[in-house]
């Protein structure tokens, strides 16, 4: 039983199009997060919702918006894709923020996106 | 300006003997870090991690070393075995009222091969 689970794991789409990158936790964790692997292979944050409340929202294009209906998803939608944000989208949770002693993020598969 | 960093884009070593990966953080507001271990097409997995008021900590085969005046972290793995194969993430979270605070700051990770 995956702990945290996103869809789909890859996606292919032309520039311009819109598309969403869905995540759950059934962990019972408050807080959720996305992370992009860039082509440098860091890994960045984007956004972190606690309890559906946005609490981290890096310099992020507003092309990428997060929905939290609830505590245990977090949605990633992304706007007009252009071909930079071609990269592999992770998503994670927490208990608390930041993961501290025993509480460390878990990551989801990852989502592979390629917009061409 | 990343403030993570791990130098070394790859490791090997030999099934048997002493994997030691490097990490290297700029922002002295960090105090608490991890380790994550990455597979193919896989999330990243939590290792290992340190508390700053330490210098030490040890997991079985794993071990880590916190030096916090050289900012310098490392991970050792002895005996190294092929099944840890993998990427490693080097990861920092910051103490309350920093700019970095309520998200993990990773580095762009080292590839390890360990061969039988």
């Amino acid at each position: 039983d995956t702990a945290v689970s996103q869809t789909p794991k890859y996606l292919v789409t032309q520039m311009g199009n819109d598309k969403s990158i869905k995540c759950e936790q059934n962990l019972g964790h408050d807080t959720m997060y996305w992370y992009k692997q860039d082509s440098k292979k860091f890994l960045k944050i984007m956004f972190s919702y606690n309890n559906k409340e946005l609490i981290i929202n890096e310099t992020v294009p507003n092309r990428f918006s997060p929905k939290s209906p609830d505590k245990a998803h977090l949605n990633l939608h992304i706007n007009s894709l252009e071909l930079g944000d071609s990269a592999v989208y992770f998503c994670a949770s927490s208990q608390e923020a930041p993961p501290r002693r025993n509480t460390e993020a878990f990551f989801g598969q990852g989502t592979r996106l390629t917009v061409v | 300006d990343q403030q993570v960093k791990q130098n070394s884009p790859s490791l090997s070593v030999q099934e048997g003997r002493i994997s030691i990966l490097n990490c290297d953080y700029t922002n002295s507001m960090f105090d608490y870090f991890l380790w994550y271990k990455k597979y193919p097409a896989e999330g990243p997995t939590f290792l290992i991690s340190i508390s700053s008021i330490k210098d030490k900590n040890e997991d079985g085969r794993f071990t880590v070393f916190l030096n916090k005046s050289a900012k310098h972290l490392s991970l050792h793995i002895v005996p190294s075995q092929p099944g840890d194969s993998a990427v490693y993430f080097c990861a920092a979270s910051e103490s309350a009222g920093g700019t970095s605070y309520g998200k993990l700051t990773f580095g762009q990770g080292t590839i390890l091969t360990v061969h039988p």
